[in-house]
């Protein structure tokens, strides 16, 4: 059983649409992680929240924090090809914890 | 600068059989991380190591899975009698202090069981 879930597991998207990832847990969190892992690589840290209600943007990308530091999301504008990857959600449930929980994944392709 | 680097990036091997895996971390990174991910999942900790101690091994699955970091920096994931349901790819990150800082992932290596 995995603490963090994630949804949809899958989305197939066109070039150009918008599209939200959501990451839920019954627990709560010290901080989020959001990953992006591509085929025969490891995941590649986008970024941590902290702070209940949070909000960080990364170009195109929007990451919230819940209030109640159980769930995130992440947003994507207008996707790209380039945004095709597993994208995972990862927490910790003590600052400083050694480990690191991360989610079932949300595998998105962005067609041309 | 290098990354971490994880060899073999592919090892088949025959169920019982023993077998080792290496992750290079980045130079100077003194926390060292196993994660191990199986088919459409995401990574599961398995164990962290701060310089050349086992600072955390609560997430290894059993006593047949052993890892070792003897001079703090190159570390080996021990399999021993390794079963079908070991296959999945291994995943090594490091960071470079405390287990708080930044986890960089290497490529991993996928270990197959027949």
């Amino acid at each position: 059983t995995q603490l963090l879930e994630q949804s949809p597991q899958f989305l197939s998207i066109q070039e150009g649409e918008n599209l939200t990832v959501y990451c839920n847990s019954s627990s709560v969190f010290s901080s989020l992680q959001w990953y992006r892992q591509e085929p025969g690589e490891g995941p590649v840290l986008l970024v941590t929240v902290v702070t209940g209600g949070e909000v960080k943007k990364l170009k195109r990308l929007t990451f919230q924090f819940g209030d109640a530091r159980k769930d995130s999301s992440l947003h994507i504008t207008a996707a790209q090809p380039g945004d095709t990857g597993l994208y995972l959600c990862a927490g910790r449930l003590q600052t400083g914890a050694n480990n690191l929980f991360f989610g079932t994944g949300t595998r998105l392709t962005v067609i041309p | 600068g290098a990354g971490v680097s994880q060899t073999p990036s592919n090892k088949v091997t025959e169920k019982g059989k023993y077998v080792e895996l290496r992750c290079d971390p980045i130079s100077g990174h003194t926390a060292l991380y196993w994660y191990r991910q199986s088919l459409g999942q995401g990574p599961e900790f398995l164990i962290y190591f701060q310089g050349t101690g086992a600072a955390d091994d609560s997430g290894l699955p059993n006593d047949r899975f052993f890892a070792v970091r003897p001079e703090g920096s190159v570390s080996t994931l021990k399999i021993q009698r390794t079963e079908r349901g070991d296959s999945a790819v291994y995943l090594c990150a490091s960071s470079p202090q405390t287990s708080s800082d930044t986890q960089y992932f290497g490529p991993g290596t996928r270990l197959t069981v027949l």
